[in-house]
């Protein structure tokens, strides 16, 4: 069961490069990780998801190390619209994966 | 359109009670899950329902109970209610490693 830790909470600026990283130590073989951001009253919305080395999409970047122990989920040029709660996710793909791990989430404020 | 709706948003209910929450997906994907995120925010894989089968998360009480009609719905019961399980509950259609979520039902027992 591999269990996730994120910092508590981040603050940053807008217009600045955000990175937020998230510990999983007891990763699996067959775990991916995927980073979900979540508006309040909201559910999670997927943002990006990575196994190895660097994934990149058109709102993020996903770095992880050779080791997988970690992962940090890249935001460049953050703007007020994306203060949320970011959770770190691992697990593998496959139905009946009761034992998904959300992480304790970060919030990131972004100030004007 | 919404990809998975729920409802209701909101749910007050006195403890004891029975009560069902309605979860619809139009994605056409066969797994569903749902979580329940406490006042900590911390999310919680509660079942796994693919084409009528059904995983528990054995932490889950008895109480909750999934139901599906059909492939597009996947309803939540439960029983005699208590106050702990006062909660955001999360019901997400699964595309492969993607989850797409609901907006979310906040229940409140009293």
């Amino acid at each position: 069961l591999a269990k996730t830790t994120q910092p508590i909470s981040m603050d940053s600026y807008e217009g600045q490069e955000v990175n937020i990283t998230c510990s999983h130590n007891n990763i699996a073989t067959n775990d991916y990780i995927t980073w979900y951001q979540q508006f309040p009253s909201q559910g999670p919305r997927f943002i990006i998801q990575g196994y190895k080395t660097k994934v990149t999409n058109e709102v993020a970047s996903l770095f992880i190390p050779a080791d997988r122990k970690s992962s940090t989920l890249s935001l460049p040029r953050v703007s007020l619209s994306d203060t949320a709660v970011y959770y770190c996710l691992v697990g593998d793909r496959g139905f009946g994966n009761e034992k998904l791990t959300f992480g304790t989430g970060t919030r990131l404020t972004i100030i004007p | 359109d919404t990809a998975v709706s729920q409802t209701p948003k909101y749910l007050v209910t006195q403890m004891g009670n029975d009560k069902s929450i309605k979860c619809e997906q139009n994605l056409g994907h066969d797994t569903m899950y749902w979580y329940k995120q406490d006042s900590k925010k911390f999310l919680k894989i509660m079942f796994s329902y693919n084409n009528k089968e059904l995983i528990i998360n054995e932490t889950v009480p008895n109480r909750f109970s999934p139901k599906s009609p059909d492939k597009a719905h996947l309803n939540l019961h439960i029983n005699s209610l208590e106050l702990g399980d006062s909660a955001v509950y999360f019901c997400a259609a699964v595309s492969g490693r993607e989850q797409y979520f609901g907006p979310g039902t906040r229940l409140t027992v009293t």
